[in-house]
């Protein structure tokens, strides 16, 4: 059974802070690595994809990806009230059929 | 570019009776995806459709299916409807090819059934 795994928070920074999402996984054949970020009531939204070992930056966004430890996490710098909304992580092996966790409700407060 | 479109937003249906549902991929997107997302499961994989062939395929029972069309818009369909069928479905697209695998969700569909 695949698994990805999500604390469900939420958790709380204050703005300006960095909000530290973190997500372990499985499966060691997983490729990919995404973040999706869903605002209540709506739809998923890619925020960041991370395929190799490292840091990924887009932005205010950091995707770091460590495969030893099967472990993706996403830095928030500068976090803004909009910000506020649930985290998606996913992971693709070769069936390229994502595994979602079940989400971290961030909550960026003023 | 025009994003992923699902008709209907809304649905309210009987148990027992039958829904349609309907997703427009992005333009030059081969993949369309389907899930069921509900607060107690989350997002939930049902199938996946590629060059109008259902690719894979999730731990769903055989009242759902689908189907992709030539021009890659994609549907859904649940017989018999339970009521634990409540649930956002969403449509997602992607090129479909190699490891890259990003998929664009839709706005989804939700369906409640009474």
């Amino acid at each position: 059974q695949k698994e990805v795994e999500q604390n469900s928070g939420p958790l709380s920074v204050p703005e300006g802070a960095i909000a530290s999402l973190n997500c372990t996984y499985s499966d060691r054949g997983s490729q990919s690595f995404f973040w999706y970020r869903q605002y209540s009531g709506k739809s998923p939204e890619l925020i960041m994809f991370i395929y190799s070992n490292g840091d990924k930056e887009d932005g205010r966004f950091t995707a770091q990806l460590n495969k030893a430890s099967q472990y993706v996490s996403l830095l928030i710098r500068d976090s803004q009230p909009s910000d506020s909304a649930t985290y998606l992580c996913a992971a693709t092996g070769g069936s390229y059929i994502p595994t979602f966790g079940r989400g971290t409700s961030l909550i960026v407060h003023p | 570019k025009a994003g992923v479109t699902q008709t209907p937003r809304y649905l309210i249906k009987t148990r027992g009776q039958q829904v349609t549902l309907s997703c427009s991929p992005i333009s030059g997107h081969r993949s369309v995806s389907w899930y069921q997302q509900t607060p107690g499961q989350g997002l939930q994989f049902l199938f996946e459709y590629f060059s109008e062939t259902q690719r894979n395929k999730g731990n769903f029972p055989g009242r759902f299916s689908g189907r992709q069309f030539s021009n890659s818009r994609s549907e859904m369909n649940v017989s018999t409807l339970e009521l634990g069928d409540s649930a956002l479905y969403l449509c997602a697209s992607s090129l479909g090819g190699g490891v890259s695998y990003e998929q664009y969700f839709g706005p989804g569909t939700r369906l409640t059934v009474t």
